[in-house]
């Protein structure tokens, strides 16, 4: 059976402070993780991972796959008050998306 | 347009009603996904179109019954609900059929009350 276990589960920072979320996975027939942030209503796009080692950059956000053990990271850099939300990992089986557990991130001022 | 439209954003109904939840996608994406997601919880997969044709099901109760019209929509009757199927239902697209390599593009959702 798939699963995706992201951790902690929950954070609490202070501004400026940087964050490491982590997505572990176990699916069948891997073809990309996806990292997504959920405020109030739908999740919106972060990054998307195909190679290992490969770090993928916006901004203060940073991500990076590993497919040999099977897990991703998500680091945030400067945490501001905006960056508060749950921040969600999703492994694209080919036809599928499944969203791990996610990782609830507040920012204090 | 990037957009996934999705109607209405709130739904109050009762468990005897039959209403139907609706999505839009101009993005010539021939996925479309049904998620639904409680509180404090992740999005959780019901159905998945590719094609215009149903590819998964998630072991979903017969109370809710896709339809996917054509490439563009795809909507979700609901009829005899419970209580507890009050949740966010979430429409979403991506970009090739099965073998999706991109991104989900979501909608905004619909939030459903049932009482």
């Amino acid at each position: 059976e798939d699963k995706v276990v992201q951790s902690p589960l929950s954070l609490v920072v202070h501004e400026g402070d940087t964050v490491t979320l982590n997505c572990s996975y176990e699916v069948t027939n891997f073809r990309s993780l996806l990292w997504y942030k959920q405020e109030k209503k739908a999740p919106t796009f972060l990054f998307m991972l195909t190679s290992s080692g490969i770090e993928k950059k916006s901004g203060r956000l940073s991500s990076i796959l590993d497919k040999k053990e099977l897990f991703s990271i998500l680091n945030i850099t400067a945490t501001q008050t905006g960056d508060s939300a749950v921040y969600l990992c999703a492994p694209n089986t080919g036809n599928q998306f499944y969203f791990g557990t996610g990782t609830s991130l507040t920012v204090i001022p | 347009d990037t957009e996934v439209t999705q109607t209405p954003k709130h739904l109050v109904m009762g468990m005897t009603n039959k209403k139907s939840l609706k999505c839009e996608q101009h993005m010539g994406h021939r996925a479309m996904y049904w998620y639904k997601q409680k509180a404090k919880k992740p999005p959780e997969l019901m159905f998945v179109y590719s094609y215009e044709k149903l590819s998964i099901n998630e072991s979903v109760p017969s109370r809710f019954s896709p339809e996917c019209p054509n490439s563009s929509l795809l909507n979700l009757h609901l009829h005899a609900l419970q209580p507890e199927d009050s949740a966010l239902y979430l429409c979403a697209s991506s970009d090739r059929d099965g073998v999706s390599t991109g991104e989900l593009f979501f909608g905004e959702g619909s939030r459903l009350t049932v009482l």
